[in-house]
């Protein structure tokens, strides 16, 4: 079966420094890759989507970069955090062949920006 | 682009009592609609889904329906429990390669 890790689970990081979290997925191959983020109490922000490997979409313009240097691993980057960066990040994944949509969650990353 | 609107924004409801939510999606060529829950502190849920070829979809306490004519889809869970307490958004999509739109989410209560 198919499963989705992300770590850190939870993360304190001081505004102007670095951040790279990472996602990865097992038992599927060529993956279609998300990355969203969401606020407190609020909904989900798509930021980042990628198809293959080196391919990545970018939903909204911010300070933050993605990248999926292999098939089932995505990482979402930032070379200067922002107090905005705060929220629960999310990856998903959904099968590259599969019909129209699919996607399923991991277990998200708490970024708390000080 | 595909816009999807869900209400109610929050929801309580009775232990046992029934609760539905409902969202309408703008794109005519969208044809996959799934349903997520999220509980505090989690990553969203995969729930049940239903594709346009499909009217109403059951699983237990949950069911989706779906009019395409009015374009809208509706989630309905019966028999309600606290556990059912949580986050629940809708989502649609058009093709394998496009990511899913979101509702923005519907907090549901459910008190004993």
């Amino acid at each position: 079966s198919q499963t989705i890790h992300q770590w850190p689970a939870t993360l304190v990081q001081p505004v102007g420094s670095p951040l790279s979290l990472e996602c990865t997925v097992e038992g599927t191959s060529n993956p279609n890759l998300y990355w969203y983020r969401q606020a407190a109490g609020r909904g989900l922000q798509l930021l980042f989507y990628s198809v293959g490997i080196g391919q990545i979409s970018s939903e909204v313009p911010q300070n933050l970069s993605a990248s999926r240097p292999q098939d089932r691993q995505f990482i979402l980057s930032s070379k200067k955090l922002l107090l905005s960066d705060s929220g629960f990040y999310l990856c998903a994944w959904g099968p590259l062949r599969g019909l129209a949509g699919e996607q399923f969650f991991g277990p998200g990353t708490r970024l708390t920006v000080l | 682009g595909e816009n999807v609107e869900q209400h109610p924004s929050t929801l309580s409801v009775q232990e046992g009592d029934s609760a539905v939510i409902k969202c309408t999606y703008s794109d005519s060529a969208s044809n996959y609609f799934p349903w997520y829950k999220q509980e505090l502190g989690k990553g969203p849920q995969l729930i049940i889904d239903i594709r346009s070829n499909v009217g109403e979809k059951k699983d237990q306490r949950i069911a989706v329906t779906l009019n395409k004519t009015a374009k809208h889809f509706s989630l309905h869970i019966t028999e309600t429990q606290p556990e059912d307490s949580a986050v629940y958004f809708c989502a649609a999509s058009i093709r394998g390669n496009t990511p899913l739109v979101f509702g923005k989410g519907t907090r549901l209560s459910v008190i004993a």
